[in-house]
């Protein structure tokens, strides 16, 4: 399968817990997106990539998360201290330099107690 | 207001019908429109997308984009119960400091299809 995976697919954790989830894109796209989803809504937007540079944090991402690329690869988006607001589908999307449509990973179901 | 307009439905067919699916929007800074589909518990599956005004068929499929109005379509002809799932309407502008392209989405609509 050459589409973007996500680990894990589902996560519970404690409320003031760290968790980490992992994006692997489709291995040309040097592009990556991470999105947060809550039940009955569409995804929003949180942070960009183009390869190894942040180029771009929502307002949503509050000073409890952090996403890095180190290498342009994969991705990896870390919650500090959740909150049970956290809970959600967190998705991450990939796309060709050039192109401008997304393709999304299966997300990771964040469910905090 | 929001700047992506999308009925959540629910929308009840039945098998064989033609669906239409919309999304309004107020951000004339959209240039490239994209429709989603989202079975539950799932990440969004890319099905159309389009760059601009006008039309663009994938077999059962056609999205209509008018800039005009602020106004976009997907059509689904001869609907069958496998496309019973959440539409999301999705758009990006090509952002002042270069090449970002960040999705804003509609809260999409549940469609489905009776057999």
């Amino acid at each position: 399968d050459t589409g973007v995976s996500q680990d894990p697919r589902h996560k519970i954790t404690k409320r003031g817990q760290n968790v980490t989830f992992r994006c692997d894109p489709i291995s040309e796209h040097n592009r990556l997106y991470w999105y947060r989803q809550t039940l009955g809504q569409g995804p929003e937007f949180l942070t960009y990539f183009q390869n190894e540079a942040q180029l771009e944090k929502s307002r949503l991402l509050s000073d409890r998360f952090s996403a890095e690329r180190p290498k342009g690869s994969f991705s990896t988006l870390e919650i500090q201290r959740t909150e049970q607001g956290d809970s959600a589908m967190y998705l991450c999307a990939s796309r060709i330099a050039g192109g401008y449509e997304q393709y999304f990973g299966p997300g990771t179901r964040l469910t905090v107690t | 207001q929001k700047e992506v307009e999308q009925d959540p439905g629910p929308l009840s067919v039945p098998e064989g019908a033609i669906v239409s699916l919309n999304c309004t929007y107020s951000n004339s800074a959209f240039q490239y429109f994209m429709w989603y589909r989202q079975y539950s518990r799932k990440g969004p599956e890319l099905l159309m997308y389009t760059y601009s005004s006008g039309n663009k068929e994938d077999g059962r499929f056609t999205a209509q984009v008018d800039k005009s109005s602020k106004y976009i379509s997907l059509f689904i002809r001869d609907s069958q119960p496998s496309d019973s799932a959440t539409y999301l309407c999705a758009m990006s502008a090509l952002n002042s400091g270069g090449s970002n392209y960040k999705l804003t989405f509609g809260k999409g609509t549940l469609l489905t299809v009776n057999p």
